[in-house]
């Protein structure tokens, strides 16, 4: 069963649009969200997260939304960018607990110029 | 600021070999470190969980005896996978922790079987 699904599995926006990445989760344990951004041939980088406590994060052109009571969250990525073209990653975990990260499927974010 | 580094990047390994991959941490001392294999179709598998103090936790599919884990401070961790396969092929990724931290991950090792 997957525990931390995201869609769409892959977007297509215009330079300059506003990217928005979905994801949802299963568990109510789970009380922190990092995304992550990965390049062809690299490791996942840390890119923004979001604790339970907060509905909302912003830096810079990346902002989380977040929906505790639906178990929703998505990033936006305002004013797209080419170098913005990655694989983007949500991830969920107990920070309580163990550096256990679950993982969803990725959504690959392409910006056309 | 925190990184990892991970070496080698890339592996090419003869069906039946063993390979062993390297993860440093820099900045920060990784209590924790978390191993993952990330598949081609980019899925991310978690192979077994590292806390310094601590017995080395391994998800299910996934045995020591397979992947052998290594966690000798808190600054290196090592992993190896012995008598390789076609199906362990993949991007193995270390992640490391201070604390109740966020993970940081290194480049990954990139893992060909032939």
């Amino acid at each position: 069963q997957q525990q931390v699904r995201q869609s769409p599995q892959s977007l297509t926006v215009w330079e300059g649009e506003t990217a928005i990445l979905n994801c949802s989760y299963e568990n109510s344990a789970f009380d922190y969200f990092p995304w992550y951004q990965q390049f062809p041939g690299e490791g996942p980088a840390l890119l923004i997260s979001i604790l339970s406590v907060s509905n909302k994060k912003e830096d810079g052109r990346f902002t989380i939304f977040f929906n505790k009571r639906e178990k929703k969250l998505s990033l936006h990525i305002a004013d797209s960018q080419p170098g913005d073209s990655a694989t983007y990653f949500c991830a969920a975990t107990n920070q309580g607990g163990s550096a256990k990260l679950i993982f969803g499927e990725g959504t690959k974010l392409t910006v056309s110029s | 600021g925190a990184l990892v580094y991970q070496y080698p990047r890339r592996t090419i390994c003869k069906s039946g070999t063993s390979m062993r991959m390297e993860c440093q941490a820099v900045g920060f001392q990784a209590t924790s470190v978390a191993w993952y294999r990330q598949s081609p179709q980019k899925t991310f598998e978690l192979i077994a969980l590292s806390t310094v103090n601590s017995a080395i936790k391994y998800e299910q599919n996934f045995t020591q005896e397979k992947f052998p884990i290594s966690h000798p401070n808190l600054s290196f961790s090592s992993m190896t996978v012995l008598n390789a396969y076609l199906e362990d092929r993949g991007l193995y990724l270390c992640g490391a922790r201070q604390g109740a931290e966020t993970l940081y991950f290194g480049s990954g090792t990139r893992l060909t079987v032939l």
